[in-house]
């Protein structure tokens, strides 16, 4: 079993809509990443969070830690929003510490 | 600012070449380094990382390998690639401590052996 779980695979969505990507892991962690990958393949961290919520724009981010799930929710989708979004988990902190990567989710959104 | 260059951005290499990838970070010092790779329909894999000057950590037994020469360069080396070694190569980087691990990646080198 993954470590870092993420649903569903592909997600299609027509602009103007509410989504929902969800991530479930099964270690403890110290933090999580919400990572979006553009289709030329750059990547950009959006959000690191260890409890509650964060917000920017418009990107929410939620995480609970006892039921080891983080959702992130995007709302009032665009096309632009088109890409992989990854999860990925830290395992323990330090320098050395370690990302664990979901196979991340495709998220398309049609205009 | 910090800003972080990858290079080359494509590759296609025959079987048995060498291979150099490189990366360099601007605007901050003593970073914590890293490169991944991104086989197709798999997650990031974490390669290498490294924590300063020639400090390199594996982590999967591989062809690769990668040197630390100085504090902000970081670079990925095959003698001799194979055909699993095709991918999308990422460095990334962070700062150095324990409060702020976020991690800001370049922008990726593909790389094809045929």
């Amino acid at each position: 079993k993954n470590e870092v779980e993420q649903s569903p695979q592909n997600l299609t969505a027509q602009e103007g809509e509410f989504i929902t990507i969800n991530c479930s892991y099964s270690v403890g962690i110290s933090a999580l990443h919400w990572l979006q990958q553009h289709p030329g393949g750059g990547i950009v961290s959006l959000f690191m969070l260890s409890s509650g919520k964060k917000k920017h724009g418009r990107l929410i981010a939620t995480i609970n830690i006892q039921e080891k799930h983080s959702s992130l929710h995007i709302t009032a989708s665009h096309p632009r929003d088109s890409a992989v979004y990854i999860c990925a988990v830290r395992s323990a902190t330090g320098a050395n510490s370690k990302l664990t990567f979901g196979k991340g989710i495709t998220l398309s959104v049609r205009p | 600012s910090q800003t972080i260059h990858q290079w080359p951005a494509t590759l296609v290499q025959p079987v048995g070449s060498p291979l150099s990838l490189e990366c360099t970070v601007e605007g901050t010092s003593n970073p914590n380094l890293y490169w991944y790779r991104q086989a197709a329909g798999r997650g990031l894999q974490l390669l290498f990382y490294s924590v300063g000057i020639g400090q390199i950590s594996s982590e999967v037994p591989q062809n690769l390998s990668a040197s630390r020469p100085q504090d902000r360069q970081f670079i990925l080396s095959s003698k001799k690639l194979l055909l699993s070694d095709s991918g999308f190569y990422l460095c990334a980087w962070s700062v150095r401590t324990a409060v702020s691990n976020v991690l800001t990646f370049g922008a990726g080198s593909r790389l094809t052996v045929l």
